[in-house]
């Protein structure tokens, strides 16, 4: 079964932490992996996917295909990347799901 | 350019009637989904097409269908409502290439 497990509900960090978001799948195949965010009143975004191997926003994500996880992370959090953030599986056939989402809230 | 246009914006049902969300995009995405968001649940996966004349179910079909007889256009249908079905449905494209989401404004509907 394809399924996508974001653990955490809420993230909360002072600005100039570390963050990592913590996502971990099931799929049995190759998947594509895929990290959304959705500002405040704002529409779902393409953050990062795993075959561009970008960094955006100073956020970056690794597949780690032993341990089904693809975490992302940012060494120094701002207040403006207060935001939802999905994790996101497509496979082969074109399906996606999402996790359930984590709300990352920087505080001052 | 009018991205992904999702109608009614607003419902309100009563039980055992039926509806017909629509969906119309213009960017020529081949990938369609249609998603339910619940408070505290996330997005999930009602049906998806990835392409004219190709539907498949998602994690949550039931009660549900779909159709995509055009590039264009992916309507969903609600056969008979029931309270289970009151959510925020979303109608969504994506750019297969470059992994980009393109979202309708959302539906709001409420069974009652």
């Amino acid at each position: 079964a394809q399924r996508v497990t974001q653990p955490e509900k809420l993230l909360s960090v002072f600005k100039g932490a570390p963050v990592e978001l913590k996502c971990n799948y099931s799929y049995s195949g190759s998947p594509e992996l895929f990290w959304y965010v959705q500002y405040s009143r704002q529409r779902l975004q393409l953050l990062l996917r795993h075959i561009s191997r970008e960094s955006i926003k100073g956020f970056t994500a690794d597949l780690n295909k032993g341990e089904t996880s693809f975490h992302l992370k940012k060494p120094f959090a701002q207040e403006e990347d207060s935001a939802m953030y999905y994790c996101a599986l497509s496979n082969q056939g074109g399906k996606l799901i999402f996790g359930q989402g984590t709300e990352l809230s920087v505080k001052p | 350019n009018a991205g992904v246009t999702q109608t009614p914006k607003f419902r309100i049902l009563k039980i055992g009637q039926s509806m017909t969300l629509q969906c119309t995009q213009d960017m020529n995405h081949n990938y369609m989904y249609w998603y339910r968001q619940d408070p505290g649940m996330g997005l999930k996966l009602i049906y998806y097409s990835v392409g004219a004349g190709i539907t498949d179910k998602g994690e949550v079909p039931n009660g549900y269908n779909v159709s995509r007889s055009t590039t264009e256009d992916f309507p969903l249908r609600l056969e008979l409502a029931a309270p289970s079905q009151t959510s925020v449905y979303f109608c969504q494209t994506r750019d297969r290439e470059k992994g980009e989401l393109f979202f309708g404004e959302g539906s709001r509907l409420t069974v009652l």
